[in-house]
């Protein structure tokens, strides 16, 4: 099994609609976590850290259920710019970090 | 300012060249990291620094070779590469202070070609 697991996607979507990702983790020394967002041939591009209260940054609101063991990413109203690879990374303290497999978003007109 | 920069864009070496990979930040970060990335793959874990020390080493072969210099740069030594060592090398930074702790920020990337 994967220390991550992503949603494999592709997400193809119309603008405005709106999108979630999500991924479980095994490690549950896990201690932080973030949502990437990487265009093709970019490097990765942080988007979002998650908490356990949830935070929201505009039309993304991210999760983490510690419980559970996932997190989660919302997105609203998509927008075309929206399209790209969406990666979670889940870190313990020691900085080791893990990526999903990342899941690809294609927003459409 | 959160940029980490990195040298060359692009590098194309046969197996039996020996080049350098170089990454730099200049917003006090005390951890650095490698990571290779292979198309359609997320990035890879190869190295962490934390504060200039060596911390994590993914069993990654010895032809490959980091080194810290100081709190700032980043190096990766390069010899005896394979063709399927081809891929996206990424560094990273964190700050390991205040809130933003592990949060890593990536540099653009070196595109490494291996003949």
């Amino acid at each position: 099994r994967k220390e991550v697991e992503q949603d494999p996607g592709p997400f193809n979507v119309p603008e405005g609609a709106t999108v979630a990702f999500n991924c479980t983790y095994s490690n549950s020394a896990s201690q932080s976590f973030f949502w990437y967002r990487q265009d093709c041939r970019k490097e990765p591009k942080l988007l979002m850290s998650v908490y356990s209260s949830g935070n929201e940054d505009g039309r993304f609101t991210a999760q983490l259920n510690r419980a559970s063991q996932y997190i989660s990413l919302l997105i609203r109203d998509s927008k075309l710019s929206d399209s790209a690879t969406y990666l979670c990374a889940v870190n313990t303290n020691a900085g080791k970090s893990t990526f999903g497999d990342g899941t690809t978003l294609t927003v459409k007109p | 300012d959160t940029e980490v920069t990195q040298t060359p864009k692009h590098l194309v070496m046969g197996m039996t060249n020996k080049k350098s990979l170089k990454c730099e930040q200049h917003m006090g970060h005390r951890a650095m990291y490698w990571y290779k990335q292979k198309a359609k793959k997320p990035p890879e874990l190869m190295f962490v620094y934390s504060y200039e020390k060596l911390s994590i080493n993914e069993s990654v072969p010895s032809r490959f070779s980091p080194e810290c210099p100081n709190s700032s740069l980043l190096n990766l030594h390069l010899h005896a590469l394979q063709p399927e060592d081809s891929a996206l090398y990424l560094c990273a930074s964190s700050p390991l202070s205040g809130g933003r702790g592990w949060t890593q920020y990536f540099g653009p990337g070196t595109r490494l070609l291996v003949l």
